[in-house]
């Protein structure tokens, strides 16, 4: 059973569209997080969700909308898409409160034309 | 500010020979340290972390890891290394005060030649 999982792993889509991508964690853990990696590798938190509630939102376009419906669930919703929004996106998991690594989903190339 | 660095943006180390990836920070108190890895097209992948204790910390694949709270720094090893080990290398910092955020170097590539 995959512990973090994203959907869809590709993404092409044309500039202005509207896209979400999916992320379920069944581990169990309390915090989830989306992470945008960009072409230089760098991985820079985006949102995180405890227990449904948005505890951590970094500068980002306010194109970019979590939602998470439970504790298992994060999605990422992106409108009027960007050629710059072009990156992996991660979803993570983890159990705040204590020393638990934070397991990653397997990414989602978002590339927008 | 809070921060991790990973002053190496590449290590080249041949198979056999032993590596080190390098990590210090800058975070107030006792933190959690962590190491994970990448592979192409891949998420990343939890290797070892340490909380307390013994300042050599063993994880998966071979790797190991030394804790220095005086210089602060967190540096990646293995004794000898494989070309399979030739990934993305990311070391990632969270405050023990009950934060929610992890903080990530900009990852370290290894390249490990037959």
């Amino acid at each position: 059973d995959t512990a973090v999982s994203q959907t869809p792993k590709y993404l092409v889509t044309q500039m202005g569209n509207d896209k979400s991508i999916k992320c379920e964690q069944n581990l169990g853990h309390d915090t989830m997080y989306w992470y945008k990696q960009d072409s230089k590798k760098f991985l820079k938190i985006m949102f995180s969700y405890n227990n449904k509630e948005l505890i951590i939102n970094e500068t980002v376009p306010n194109r970019f909308s979590p939602k998470s419906p439970d504790k298992a669930h994060l999605n990422l919703h992106i409108n009027s898409l960007e050629l710059g929004d072009s990156a992996v996106y991660f979803c993570a998991s983890s159990q705040v409160g204590t020393h638990t690594e934070a397991f990653f989903g397997q990414g989602t190339r978002l590339t927008v034309v | 500010a809070q921060s991790v660095a990973q002053p190496e943006d590449q290590v080249n180390v041949a198979e056999g020979n032993p590596l080190t990836v390098k990590c210090t920070y800058s975070v107030s108190g006792n933190p959690y340290l962590f190491w994970y890895v990448q592979y192409p097209n891949r998420g990343l992948q939890f290797l070892l972390k340490y909380i307390t204790g013994d300042n050599l910390v063993k994880g998966s694949y071979g790797f190991e890891a030394e804790f220095n709270k005086s210089q602060t720094s967190f540096h990646l090893k293995k004794p000898s290394a494989l070309v399979s080990d030739s990934a993305l290398y990311f070391c990632a910092v969270r405050p023990n005060t009950g934060g929610f955020k992890t903080i990530f170097g900009a990852g370290t590539r290894l390249f490990v030649k037959a």
